[in-house]
């Protein structure tokens, strides 16, 4: 597709078990973003791969949260033990390159729920 | 973690007034400025991506100034209209490292 795809639109889990989270970007975008919107709060940064580098985990909110990028496309979000403070929007985006200063595209979100 | 910050968090206007809001950013390393509008239920789309001191842009209806010695940027709408409803957010890029948010400002533009 043309846009930042990601799975599922919507995740209801019980409290405890693990999930993952999908984006596919745009194709040729070497930065990719993960970011999370609680109830009533901004965008919280989560986590940010730039082509080959080392990814950046500084927002990660807890070892329970971690994240890969395989072959420099897809990323997968895994939340380990879910609680319910996890429950939110999760956002993902990605940029052709950050050193150019080009607009980040996001993906309509995974809402998760934990129950 | 950059401090960017924008104000006010939420604003109510009737259809036809102009109105502004500011995004404050760290001056220091600074890349790029961004604007994103993002409706409900929908995923932020950017506005306008600045670097330049001084730098000013338009699209439509809305612009944006952008100071980088002082670190802020102004976005502007000209005569507001309902669809023009929706969370305003900036995001810095300073030293060319990721894009940091700020808490944006809710505008809701009463018919």
């Amino acid at each position: 597709g043309a846009g930042v795809s990601q799975s599922p639109s919507n995740k209801v889990t019980e409290k405890g078990k693990d999930v993952e989270l999908r984006c596919d970007p745009i194709s040729g975008h070497t930065a990719l973003y993960w970011y999370r919107q609680s109830l009533g709060q901004g965008l919280e940064f989560l986590i940010y791969f730039q082509g080959n580098s080392a990814p950046d985990k500084s927002g990660l909110p807890s070892d329970r949260f971690s994240a890969e990028r395989t072959g420099g496309s897809v990323s997968t979000l895994t939340i380990q033990r879910t609680q319910q403070e996890d429950s939110a929007v999760y956002l993902c985006a990605s940029s052709l390159d950050w050193a150019r200063n080009t607009e980040a595209f996001f993906g309509q979100g995974t809402r998760l729920t934990v129950v | 973690i950059l401090n960017v910050e924008q104000s006010p968090q939420s604003l109510h206007v009737q259809e036809g007034d102009s109105t502004n809001f500011t995004c404050s950013f760290p001056s220091s390393n600074f890349y790029a400025l961004h604007w994103y509008r993002w409706e409900t239920a929908k995923s932020p789309e950017a506005l306008f991506v600045m670097t330049l001191n001084g730098d000013e842009k338009k699209k439509g209806r809305i612009s944006a100034t952008l100071n980088t010695k002082e670190g802020y940027s102004y976005l502007y709408i000209k005569g507001s209209q309902p669809e023009d409803s929706a969370t305003y957010l900036c995001a810095s890029n300073n030293a060319g490292n990721m894009l940091t948010f700020g808490g944006g400002t809710r505008l809701m533009v009463k018919p």
